[in-house]
């Protein structure tokens, strides 16, 4: 699976929209790009994920650039419980290659009131 | 529906004892994946169920490592004997479609301490 870079840390301001980077310069044509976030020690959020297009659920919007090299996790209205390591992780498309999510350092965002 | 769930929450033991942790993945879930985290590092990847069978288990760290899912329902991860560099947060994970567009859910996580 492609390698992911994200800035180690971030602070965003309760209300404000948090918008998080992910470069993904190596992504294949059928590998996913998965968001989850991970709040002190509580086991990894799913968030939301997406292949190529722009994609919004009640949690976020994720916006892919049209090389699909990089994208941002975006919080429209960002809480204090919002406060967690978020991941950006590639993933292979094909089953049974590759199933396994690989997790990097994440950016630690820390919204602030 | 319930989620992914992890008994125990917490486990402290002794060195060269024995742990069994237990994983219910969400019903209908064919696929259970074992994650851990051991202090200062990041989340790893340990093995891949299919039921009841081991589809990938390239992330287990040695043979002291012992995961079973009899019936293809919950998993079991037995360590013996434990060893001080074994701590760490145990996660577990289900999914429904093995595959880059199936979604894994995450359980709470078994924290096991060795002294």
């Amino acid at each position: 699976d492609a390698k992911t870079t994200q800035p180690p840390s971030m602070d965003c301001a309760e209300g404000r929209a948090a918008n998080l980077p992910c470069n993904h310069s190596t992504i294949s044509g059928n590998e996913y790009v998965y968001w989850y976030r991970q709040i002190h020690s509580q086991g990894p959020q799913y968030i939301i994920h997406g292949l190529k297009n722009n994609e919004t659920n009640e949690m976020a919007s994720l916006i892919i650039t049209e090389d699909r090299k990089s994208s941002t996790l975006i919080l429209p209205h960002a809480t204090l419980r919002d406060t967690a390591v978020y991941y950006c992780i590639v993933r292979g498309g094909v089953p049974r290659a590759g199933n396994m999510l690989t997790f990097g350092g994440g950016t630690r965002l820390m919204v602030k009131p | 529906e319930a989620g992914v769930t992890q008994f125990p929450s917490h486990s402290v033991i002794e060195k060269g004892q024995t742990v069994t942790l237990r994983c219910d993945p969400i019903s209908g879930h064919d696929n259970l994946y074992w994650y851990r985290r051991v202090m200062g590092k990041e989340i790893k990847f340990l093995l891949h169920f299919v039921k009841e069978s081991k589809q990938d288990e390239s992330g287990m760290p040695n043979n002291r490592f012992l995961a079973e899912r009899t019936g293809g329902t919950y998993s079991t991860l037995k360590v013996q004997p434990a060893e001080l560099e074994d701590s760490g947060v145990y996660f577990c994970a289900s999914s429904l479609i093995a595959g880059g567009a199936d979604t894994q859910y995450f359980g709470p996580g078994t924290r096991l301490t060795v002294l």
